[in-house]
């Protein structure tokens, strides 16, 4: 597709139950990040990719969350054992590379509701 | 660590009035900073990046001013619309790759 793609663009589930959160980046994009958003704030950094090299998780708020992403397409963000805290906006962006000036392009989220 | 502040108060223009935004940070310069616009129940969209070499980035009505020595980034929004109206976030490179953002200025343009 034209830009980053995420779904489910709504996810309501209980507290306790895992959840996998999906990203497409655009085609040809190497760099691909993660974001959470809490409401009216701004956006906190979770983990990126770039390339075959090691992901940076240094983001990752807990050892709950956990993310993978095959070569350079397809990224899924995992969070087991929702608690309700876990509430937010989960932002995927890529970018063409990693390097510097780079602008990063956004999907529109995920947004997860822990009942 | 590095602190990023945007005025949390909405900014409420008149239509065709200049909006000002600013964005403040603490200790490290970056090595660039970016603007970015976030509609509600969307993701940002990139408007413009400075580097840190430079003082002024212009893009049809929008220009972006970087000065290291007060620390801070101001965006200007000419002849203000009120399809302008949104958030505006920056965020900022501080030679670590990664971006650390603001929490935004919300923008509502008045006809």
């Amino acid at each position: 597709g034209a830009g980053v793609s995420q779904s489910p663009s709504n996810k309501v589930t209980e507290k306790g139950k895992d959840v996998e959160l999906r990203c497409d980046p655009i085609s040809g994009h190497t760099a691909l990040y993660w974001y959470r958003q809490r409401l009216g704030q701004g956006l906190e950094f979770l983990i990126y990719f770039q390339g075959n090299s090691a992901p940076d998780k240094s983001g990752l708020p807990s050892d709950r969350f956990s993310a993978e992403r095959t070569g350079e397409s397809v990224s899924t963000l995992t969070i087991q054992r929702t608690q309700q805290e876990d509430s937010a906006v989960y932002l995927c962006a890529s970018s063409l590379t990693r390097g510097k000036y780079q602008p990063q392009h956004f999907g529109d989220g995920t947004r997860l509701s822990i009942l | 660590s590095q602190k990023i502040e945007q005025n949390s108060e909405a900014l409420n223009i008149q239509e065709g009035k200049t909006a000002t935004l600013t964005c403040n940070y603490t200790n490290y310069s970056p090595a660039y900073l970016q603007w970015y616009r976030q509609d509600p129940g969307r993701g940002p969209v990139f408007l413009l990046l400075i580097r840190e070499n430079e003082k002024e980035k212009r893009k049809e009505r929008l220009k972006v001013t970087f000065d290291t020595t007060l620390k801070q980034s101001l965006f200007h929004i000419t002849a203000s619309q009120p399809a302008d109206s949104a958030t505006y976030l920056c965020a900022l490179d501080f030679n670590t790759g990664k971006l650390i953002f603001g929490q935004g200025t919300t923008l509502q343009v008045k006809p």
